[in-house]
């Protein structure tokens, strides 16, 4: 079963706009993490968020997590049209599971429009 | 640097066939996951091993699904009996530990 949602489901933007998307999750993580998918491909691993970090940056991409309200945001700044993809969550549950399953949303899907 | 990969890319089978799907992963990497992706949605965990070792097994995978890393290198994931259900696309991963390194996955169709 999915243990998070993303939100919005879908998002359309300009080109050099910002794209803000949010994830929620239910139990309790050891790491949280957003991969990219381009249609019908593998995905690829953007960053990491430790359970203890608040915020982080790579790149254009900015992270925050709020481990009180079981939420993370994923920032894309200055958009590019080559940043069309959907983008998921995903987590590490932490305890005995930790380093084995992640758990992702069902992803945002962002067109960036040119 | 290669980094994970899936062979075949694609296949299409009739129910009630066997598949079998191989995975390399990273090399250097102990852990191996295998996850399924139906359209529009998220990956689902099906299976982990570390090293030859299979550690975890989702309820996802029935006794039709079968996954092996014999001596901790390369995996296969096996589906015998298929259905059109199994239609999917099914992702292995690679890690060390914290990031998994995903591969181009295998898209199955059963007719």
């Amino acid at each position: 079963s999915q243990q998070g949602e993303e939100d919005p489901q879908a998002l359309s933007i300009q080109e050099g706009e910002n794209a803000t998307m949010n994830c929620s999750y239910k139990t309790s993580i050891n790491n949280l993490q957003w991969y990219r998918q381009n249609s019908g491909r593998g995905l690829v691993h953007l960053i990491l968020i430790r359970s203890n970090e608040r915020e982080k940056h790579s790149g254009r991409l900015r992270v925050t997590l709020d481990t009180s309200k079981k939420s993370s945001s994923l920032l894309i700044t200055a958009s590019r049209a080559a940043d069309t993809a959907s983008y998921f969550c995903a987590t590490d549950a932490g305890g005995e599971t930790s380093g084995s399953r992640l758990t992702f949303g069902e992803g945002t899907q962002l067109t960036v429009n040119p | 640097d290669t980094g994970v990969s899936q062979d075949p890319r694609h296949k299409i089978t009739k129910r009630g066939q066997n598949v079998t799907f191989r995975c390399d992963p990273i090399s250097e990497h102990n852990r191996l996951y295998w996850y399924r992706q139906t359209l529009g949605q998220g990956p689902e965990f099906l299976t982990y091993f570390q090293n030859e070792a299979q550690l975890e097994k989702s309820r996802l995978l029935s006794d039709r699904f079968s996954a092996e890393r014999p001596k901790g290198s390369f995996s296969t994931l096996e589906i015998q009996r298929t259905e059109q259900g199994d239609s999917a696309m099914y992702l292995c991963a690679s890690s060390s530990w914290g990031e998994q390194y995903f591969g181009p996955g295998t898209r199955l169709t059963v007719t």
